[in-house]
């Protein structure tokens, strides 16, 4: 496709309930980053994929909190046993190359309410 | 790890005067810039970056100025219109950690 594409756009589930949230990047892209963002509040790195190097998870806030990256390319962050707080939209970005330092080019948005 | 922070939280303008929105970044290795404007229910998207080697960069009513000394760069959007309003983030991003730290965002508003 001509831009990044995530899935589902909005998702309303139960607490307690486990969700899987879906990016798909612009072919080509190595670099795949994901960012919650609450309401009305910046963007919080969560995890950074690059190529076939181990993803830098240091931003996912607790450990049922997880994201894999198949051959490459389409990501799946997934919250497992969700809690209210997990409420806010999850934006996936993704670009081309490291050295250059080229743009990230950001999804719309999955919006999760937990209720 | 790197820590950017901008301000102001909230600004408002009339249409046709300038914005100056700040940022200032902790790691002295960062190297690049980039800044976003967010559209309500939309992605942010880029709208200007500077890298590390230069100290200013024009793109038609927009300008971005860096200090890599004060560790500081500033966005500035000339004649402002009704459709700049939006959300705008500064990031920073360094070579070694690839990782894409954004501030807190300013909420742009532009009066007619």
């Amino acid at each position: 496709g001509a831009g990044v594409s995530q899935s589902p756009s909005n998702k309303v589930t139960e607490k307690g309930k486990d969700v899987e949230l879906r990016c798909d990047p612009i072919s080509g892209h190595t670099a795949l980053y994901w960012y919650r963002q609450s309401l009305g509040q910046g963007l919080e790195f969560l995890i950074y994929f690059q190529g076939n190097s181990a993803p830098d998870k240091s931003g996912l806030p607790s450990d049922r909190f997880s994201a894999e990256r198949t051959g490459g390319s389409v990501s799946t962050l997934t919250i497992q046993r969700t809690q209210q707080e997990d409420s806010a939209v999850y934006l996936c970005a993704s670009s081309f190359d490291r050295v250059e330092n080229t743009e990230a080019f950001f999804g719309q948005g999955t919006r999760l309410t937990v209720v | 790890g790197e820590n950017v922070e901008q301000h102001p939280s909230t600004l408002s303008v009339q249409e046709g005067d300038s914005a100056v929105i700040k940022c200032t970044y902790s790691d002295s290795a960062s190297n690049y810039f980039p800044w976003y404007k967010q559209e309500l229910g939309k992605g942010p998207q880029l709208i200007i970056d500077i890298r590390s080697n230069v100290g200013e960069k024009k793109d038609q009513r927009i300008a971005v100025t860096l200090n890599k000394t004060a560790k500081h760069f500033s966005l500035h959007i000339t004649e402002t219109q009704p459709e700049d309003s939006a959300v705008y983030f500064c990031a920073a991003k360094t070579y070694n950690t690839d990782k894409l730290i954004f501030g807190t965002g300013t909420r742009l508003q532009v009066f007619p």
